[in-house]
């Protein structure tokens, strides 16, 4: 059984960095079929995909047109999770963001249990 | 970017109803689309894989079909459980998009 545990900061201020981890347990961040995503949610973007990153004989990284130039994801072999950084952040940027493993399938199987952020100073 | 457009938004429909929400992609995206249910304050819960697959430990009254462009979710006999918000999305190409949402509501 795939778990995945979100940690990081809840509220950060305009202009800041926002920064969420991803631990993975049952599966592997390296693994050769799965990405792992971050997606958020919000009443005003509803769900909206932000990246992923996976290991097909090196790294990839992929990144949505929306927030590309602000975001960075990363894995982390040593401790089997992934990050997420999004900087600089504005109050439209506040929604709950899940980290979630895609099979290679196309199946968003796994989901973290989210994460509220809110950017307010 | 695939655009994803669910239809109705809004359902108001009673115990028992038979209830089918229609997803349509902005381009063919094959069979690669699912299904989520959501209720408040609660993580999405994968119903329907690659159009038509029934995910693990979801009861067999929800079923999927369609490829292509054009999808369909139903219920066949609503349980007082389902009244949530449903989501379609496509993993057919990054970046991958969801629909707006229906929102199902007991009438």
């Amino acid at each position: 059984q795939v778990h995945l545990q979100q940690s990081g900061p809840r509220l950060v201020e305009p202009s800041q960095t926002l920064s969420l981890t991803c631990a993975i347990s049952g599966d592997s961040v390296s693994s050769n079929g799965a990405s792992w995503n971050w997606i958020r949610q919000s009443p005003s973007r509803g769900l909206e995909w932000l990246g992923k990153t996976y290991y097909r004989s090196k790294w990839y990284i992929e990144y949505a047109p929306s927030v590309m130039s602000r975001a960075s994801i990363n894995p982390d072999t040593s401790k089997n999770q992934f990050s997420l950084q999004l900087n600089p952040v504005s109050p439209d940027d506040t929604a709950v963001y899940y980290c979630v493993r895609l099979t290679g399938d196309g199946v968003l199987d796994y989901w973290g249990q989210g994460t509220l952020v809110t950017v307010s100073s | 970017d695939i655009q994803m457009t669910q239809s109705p938004s809004s359902l108001s429909a009673s115990v028992g109803d038979r209830v089918t929400i229609t997803c349509r992609a902005s381009q063919s995206i094959r069979s690669y689309l699912n299904w989520f249910q959501q209720k408040p304050g609660k993580v999405p819960k994968l119903l329907i894989y690659v159009a038509s697959n029934l995910h693990s430990g979801v009861p067999s009254r929800f079923s999927g079909s369609g490829s292509g462009t054009d999808f369909t979710l139903t219920i066949s006999s609503l349980q007082p459980e389902d009244f949530a918000t449903y989501y379609c999305q496509q993993s057919h190409v990054a970046p991958y998009t969801f629909g707006q949402g229906t929102k199902l509501q007991i009438k």
